[in-house]
Formats: C-alpha cells, sequence, structure tokens
C-alpha cells in the first residue's frame, strides 16, 4: 500500500499570505495525485489533479507542483473561505489501491 | 449539473450489514468515461477508499474491506450501491458517494482518476 504523509498537520497563516501544503508518497505514483479541499459539515471538493491542474472552477491563486514522491498546493494569497482542511490523494493506476493523505488543516493565523 | 445522493439507514446493528444507495442525477450512470465510488470518513478522522465500480459491473475493492464489501450498479435506476457485512463499531463513519474520472495508461490499460463530484455524505452510526 501506498502511504501519504502530509504536513504540517496543521498550519496558521495569516489572510492575505501565502500557504503551502506538503504531501509525500511512500512511493512513486507519477502525477497520479489530487488535492481536495473539505470544510466543516461538508463533503470533499476537488481542486487540484495530475498534480498540477486546477479543477473545474478552481481560482488560479491554488497551484499543485510536483511529481514522484514530493507534491505541494500553494495558495498564493489566503481568502477567508480558504481556511479548511486539506487532503492529498494519490491514484496510481497499479498496485490498484487508491490512497489520502491524513489531511493538512489550515487556520486562520 | 451532476448531482449524487446516498441515502439508506443511519444506524446499523453490531454484525449486520450496512447497505447505501447512491442516486446519480443530471448525468448517465452509463458513462464511458467515468467510475463511481464510494469513501467514507470516520468522525474527526480522514478518508479512507471503500471501492469503485464502472457501469459495466467491473469492481475494484480496498483490500482491507474487500472480504465485507459488495458494490453493485443499476443502469436502469441510474443507482449504484455499497454492502459492507459484519460491521463494527470502527464502521461508524460520514458514508459520501462520488464520481471518480476514468484515464488510460499504454501500458497498464484503463484506471480510476481524481473524484471530481461528491454527494453530500450520509452519518452511519453502528450501535446496538
Amino acid at each position: 500500500e501506498i502511504v501519504m504523509t502530509q504536513s504540517p498537520a496543521t498550519l496558521s497563516v495569516s489572510p492575505g499570505e501565502r500557504a503551502t501544503l506538503s504531501c509525500r508518497a511512500s512511493q512513486s505514483v507519477s502525477s497520479n495525485l489530487a488535492w481536495y479541499q473539505q470544510k466543516p459539515g461538508q463533503a470533499p471538493r476537488l481542486l487540484i489533479y495530475g498534480a498540477s491542474t486546477r479543477a473545474t472552477g478552481i481560482p488560479a491563486r491554488f497551484s499543485g507542483s510536483g511529481s514522484g514522491t514530493e507534491f505541494t498546493l500553494t495558495i498564493s494569497s489566503l481568502q477567508s473561505e480558504d481556511f479548511a482542511v486539506y487532503y492529498c490523494q494519490q491514484y496510481n493506476n497499479w498496485p490498484l489501491m487508491y490512497t489520502f493523505g491524513q489531511g493538512t488543516k489550515l487556520e486562520i493565523k | 449539473q451532476l448531482q449524487l445522493q446516498e441515502s439508506g439507514p443511519g444506524l446499523v446493528k453490531p454484525s449486520e450489514t450496512l447497505s447505501l444507495t447512491c442516486t446519480v442525477s443530471g448525468g448517465s450512470i452509463s458513462s464511458s468515461s467515468y467510475y463511481w465510488g464510494w469513501i467514507r470518513q470516520p468522525p474527526g478522522k480522514g478518508l479512507e477508499w471503500i471501492g469503485s465500480i464502472y457501469y459495466s459491473g467491473s469492481t475494484y475493492y480496498n483490500p482491507s474491506l474487500k472480504s465485507r464489501v459488495t458494490i453493485s450498479v443499476d443502469t436502469s435506476k441510474n443507482q449504484f450501491s455499497l454492502k459492507l457485512s459484519s460491521v463494527t463499531a470502527a464502521d461508524t463513519a460520514v458514508y459520501y458517494c462520488a464520481r471518480a474520472c476514468r484515464g488510460y495508461d499504454i501500458l497498464t490499460g484503463y484506471y480510476i482518476r481524481e473524484f471530481d463530484y461528491w454527494g453530500q455524505g450520509t452519518l452511519v452510526t453502528v450501535s446496538s
């Protein structure tokens, strides 16, 4: 099983500043990685797929980078609505198993 | 606009079978471009992929749950369903249904990609 490790567990950032979230895979997942945002009481929302492609309707301040085992989600200028929990997910096609990271909580500083 | 809606009992007794249905509206479950899946989230914890299905009936399960999980599809009703047997308190969670895009790799063939549409989720509690 591919283990996804996100860091930090909690990130405190002020509105308007940049946030950088990390996700590491225990083995290469190529670019088969997605990022999701989840707010309390809501379902996750797809932000990024293919490691760096924004999903439909996602603002340009969200960007993803990385390949292999190291990935980053960057939010360039935090808005109040961006404070949430963020999950990475690998969907590498072999072995057939899809795993999520444990999440990073982005909170207001 | 595609919508997914989970339905089923919110309370299941230990050792019994959890059964949920996801109804898809605003799109066809028989599209060749997508898989359909179940993901769960225990209270206060992270996300766990349970399994996925293609409209043809091909299924893919989380190895850790495979012995207890059955996912099926009813294209005539535009629905797919989850059955999880022999439940315990550890199966208490919010259960989400979701649509996943279908990818293709020249070496290994088709595979399940990201989940782009999700249902709102339904809390299932396992308790006597």
